[in-house]
């Protein structure tokens, strides 16, 4: 596609139920990053993907936390047991390269709201 | 845990004006960006710098990069209305070639 397209745009969730957000990245991007933005805040690394192995999920907060792009393609990054701190932004990007030495392609986000 | 910060945190102009926003970041890098997000969307790239790098301009863009300071500055010239957005810089460290570090931002509001 011609972006990177992430889906649902918003999702509301109560407490203690599991979500899933989809990430599809720019076709043949081999990186592929989430992040988490708190509002008012500046995105926090999550995870990182390159192809289909997880490089890096040294900014996952907790184990309720899993992320797996198993084709190299669409990634998927689910959230067990939600809690309020969970309230956030959730933003794909994917970059053509595997160093960050261009720019990278964002989504527009998922909004998780947990009531 | 973020490795930038961006001064000020909230900026407002009268179109036409100039806009500098300020970044500083605490480790070695390889190269600064620079991301602009509108409300409610994702980020955009604006431009990259190379730590080798001092200055560097796209279109009513210029930034600049000194690694002694640890710092680097975003200017946009003859501001318009449309530039209303949030403004971050991002951070590789030398040691992580991949992941971008990003700071809070700077909220700038261009009034028409």
């Amino acid at each position: 596609g011609a972006g990177v397209s992430q889906s649902p745009r918003y999702k509301v969730a109560k407490r203690g139920q599991d979500v899933a957000l989809r990430c599809d990245p720019i076709s043949g991007h081999v990186s592929l990053f989430w992040y988490q933005q708190a509002l008012g805040q500046g995105p926090e690394f999550l995870t990182y993907f390159q192809n289909e192995a997880q490089l890096d999920k040294s900014g996952l907060p907790s184990d309720r936390f899993f992320a797996e792009r198993p084709e190299g393609s669409v990634s998927t990054l689910k959230i067990q047991r939600t809690q309020q701190e969970d309230s956030a932004v959730y933003l794909c990007a994917s970059s053509l390269a595997t160093r960050a030495n261009y720019g990278y392609t964002f989504g527009s986000g998922t909004r998780l709201t947990v009531v | 845990s973020q490795q930038g910060e961006e001064d000020p945190q909230a900026l407002s102009i009268q179109e036409g004006e100039n806009a500098t926003m300020n970044c500083s970041y605490k480790t070695s890098i390889n190269n600064l960006q620079w991301y602009r997000q509108n409300s409610g969307r994702g980020l955009v790239h604006l431009i990259l710098i190379r730590s080798n790098e001092r200055e560097k301009h796209s279109g009513r863009l210029r930034v600049t990069l000194d690694t002694s300071k640890k710092s680097s500055s975003l200017l946009i010239t003859a501001s318009r209305a449309a530039d209303t957005a949030s403004y971050f810089c991002a951070t590789d460290a030398s040691g992580s070639n991949y992941k971008l570090t990003f700071g809070k931002g700077t909220l700038l509001t261009v009034n028409p």
